[in-house]
């Protein structure tokens, strides 16, 4: 999984509690995203990083966050819960110096289940 | 909004035979083009990258890239059950890569 680490590997919440969820790379790759996957809407952009403390939405960002305070550690948090953020997550870095190639790793996914 | 549209199969072929996975998107400044394989349960695995038109080989994968068309195909020439899973195109444009639902491959012994 080209050095990348996500956790928890499994979570199980309640609706309306926070959650954060962690990638964490040895790559020294500058840039990082957070996908979700569901059935029939594939992978998903929800938020990605282009350096500490840089980040960007995606398609999918309402109801989450992103910091990064570190180039090798990417968090992404859901301020409550929802049942419809029930997914499995993935994290991806690319260290494409160009923007035209943008290659991208995955890490191994969360599965989340909020209740 | 950008898409990406793939077969969603499923698609069986026969151990031996070549598979030929099919891809359209619909941004025309999209820069480069990617095939990704996923097991049931595991994360993508990038296979195949392609960026000019043409053909790209490598091993038994070749991918094809018709900009023109906004046609992206992957084929896999003597399949293998090793190869049944779902592969995944995603096409990149200002850093964000939009991906297709997957066509779900099934190599039959």
């Amino acid at each position: 999984d080209a050095g990348i680490t996500q956790s928890p590997r499994h979570k199980v919440t309640e609706t309306g509690t926070p959650v954060t969820l962690r990638c964490h790379q040895t790559e020294n790759h500058r840039y990082m995203y957070w996908y979700r996957q569901d059935p029939g809407h594939g992978l998903r952009l929800i938020h990605y990083s282009y350096g500490v403390k840089d980040t960007d939405k995606g398609e999918v960002s309402d109801g989450y966050s992103v910091s990064r305070s570190k180039t090798e550690d990417f968090l992404l948090t859901l301020e409550s819960a929802t049942s419809s953020q029930t997914s499995v997550y993935f994290c991806a870095i690319s260290s494409s110096p160009r923007s035209s190639y943008n290659e991208q790793f995955f890490g191994p996914g969360t599965r989340l289940t909020v209740l | 909004q950008k898409e990406v549209e793939q077969n969603s199969g499923p698609l069986s072929v026969p151990e031996g035979a070549i598979a030929s996975l099919n891809c359209t998107y619909s941004d025309r400044g999209s820069q480069s083009f990617f095939w990704y394989r996923q097991y049931s349960g595991k994360s993508p695995e990038l296979i195949m990258s392609i960026y000019s038109n043409g053909d790209k080989e490598d091993g038994r994968f070749t991918a094809q890239l018709n900009k023109a068309s906004q046609y992206v195909s992957l084929l896999i020439r003597d399949s293998q059950p090793s190869d049944s899973a779902t592969y995944l195109c995603a096409v990149s444009s200002a850093r964000q890569l939009t991906f297709g639902s997957g066509t779900q491959l099934t190599v039959l012994p």
